[in-house]
Parts: C-alpha cells; structure tokens; sequence
C-alpha cells in the first residue's frame, strides 16, 4: 500500500469554527509532513515530524496546532483561520528524514476559509 | 542555503516530440535533486531522484533526468510526449544536511498538444 490518505476532501470553515485535517500512511514510514499550496504555486513547508516528534516548525501561525498521534496518523488543528488560509493543505510521508527518501503525497485537503 | 529554479512557467509541445522541463539549483553542499508531477486536483507524485553515482537517472513513465554539476542543472526530459504528460512539474532539492527539508521550485506547466 503506497497510499497517504487525507480526509476531508473539501472543507469549509467560517473565521471562529474548530475544525481538523486528518492524514493518514500505513507504509511504515517514520516521517511526515504538512504543506499548504495555493493555487499553481509550489507547496509550502509547514511541519515535519520525525519519529512522531515535531522536527521542523516552518514559523507557521499558532491557529494551524500539528498532531502525530502515531507513526501512522497525522492531524492539522485549525483554529481563528483568516480567508488567506484558504487553500490546498497537502499531507506527505518518506521513509525517514535522516535520508533523502522521496515524499508520498496525499490528494489533499482543500479549505475554504469564509 | 539551498533554492531551485525553473526558468519556464509553461511548455508546450507536440505530442510524440521530445520534451525538456528546465531545473538549475544552487546550494553550498551537495545536493539531492528530486521530479515530483502533479494532474489537477491531486497531490504531487514522484518522479525520479538524483542522489549520487550516475549522472542519468530514470525514472517513472519513460521520464529521465540528467544531473550536471557544472552547470548546477537537472533537467527533465522524456523522448517522446504523451497528451497525458499535461500537468505541473515541480523541480526540488534538499541537502543531506537539511533533514526532512525541501525546497521547491515555482513550478512548469508542460501542455502536450495532439
């Protein structure tokens, strides 16, 4: 299974709602990501977690809180989102960080922010 | 420091003709040089990678790249192009230092017309 699944497919969320972004591997491996990407443009880094332990935090806003739950789930807490927070939220995961391994991507969240 | 560029926003090309998707990178140690591809409305997928050894490297879909570091570029080419290669590619490089963290370029968008 090389699958990373996201759920949901589409989300839309007004400025004061809670919502989550689920992500999910079961290819054993042990580093994840999540990237925000507007539209043509390249993906933006905002989190990894090596191990389920956060290891890089790209100076993303507090209203965006990761979760790794387990090796094989990853969670994106969004909170007081602004309408430029509107966009496709990508979960990826490689097989560790320590190596150049390439990323699995899922199809992405696509969040609309009103 | 690591950045990536891809000097064309799109390519347009006839199918069954060969097509080249430009890359150049700088970065102050060696780099890993990465092809992800992406079809509307999905995540990126992998193409191909540059660790070290032979400068050609293969990949998927009859896709190849070939790494020159006197000209710090990695361009991607595939001899003969199908309409279903239309999509956006992205050129990424991270350093064996920089775990977990890739940099990507802007992005081409490569149309193959019939």
């Amino acid at each position: 299974d090389t699958e990373v699944t996201q759920t949901p497919k589409h989300l839309v969320m007004g400025m004061t709602n809670k919502k989550s972004l689920k992500c999910e591997q079961h290819m054993g491996h042990r580093a994840m990501y999540w990237y925000k990407q507007k539209a043509k443009k390249p993906p933006e880094l905002m989190f990894v977690y090596s191990y389920e332990k956060l290891s890089i935090n790209e100076s993303v806003p507090s209203r965006f809180s990761p979760e790794c739950p387990n090796s094989s789930l990853l969670n994106l807490h969004l909170h007081a989102l602004q309408p430029e927070d509107s966009a496709l939220y990508l979960c990826a995961s490689s097989q560790d960080t320590a190596e150049p391994y390439e990323q699995y991507f899922g199809p992405g969240t696509r969040l609309t922010v009103t | 420091a690591q950045s990536v560029a891809q000097p064309e926003d799109q390519v347009n090309v006839a199918e069954g003709n060969p097509l080249t998707v430009k890359c150049t990178y700088s970065v102050s140690g060696n780099p890993y040089l990465f092809w992800y591809v992406q079809y509307p409305n999905r995540g990126l997928q992998f193409l191909l990678k540059y660790i070290t050894g032979d400068n050609l490297v293969k990949g998927s879909y009859g896709f190849e790249a070939e790494f020159n570091k006197s000209q710090t570029s990695f361009h991607l080419k595939k001899p003969s192009a199908l309409v279903s290669d239309s999509a956006l590619y992205f050129c990424a490089v991270r350093l064996n230092t920089n775990a977990g963290k890739s940099t990507f370029g802007d992005g081409t968008t490569l149309t193959v017309k019939p």
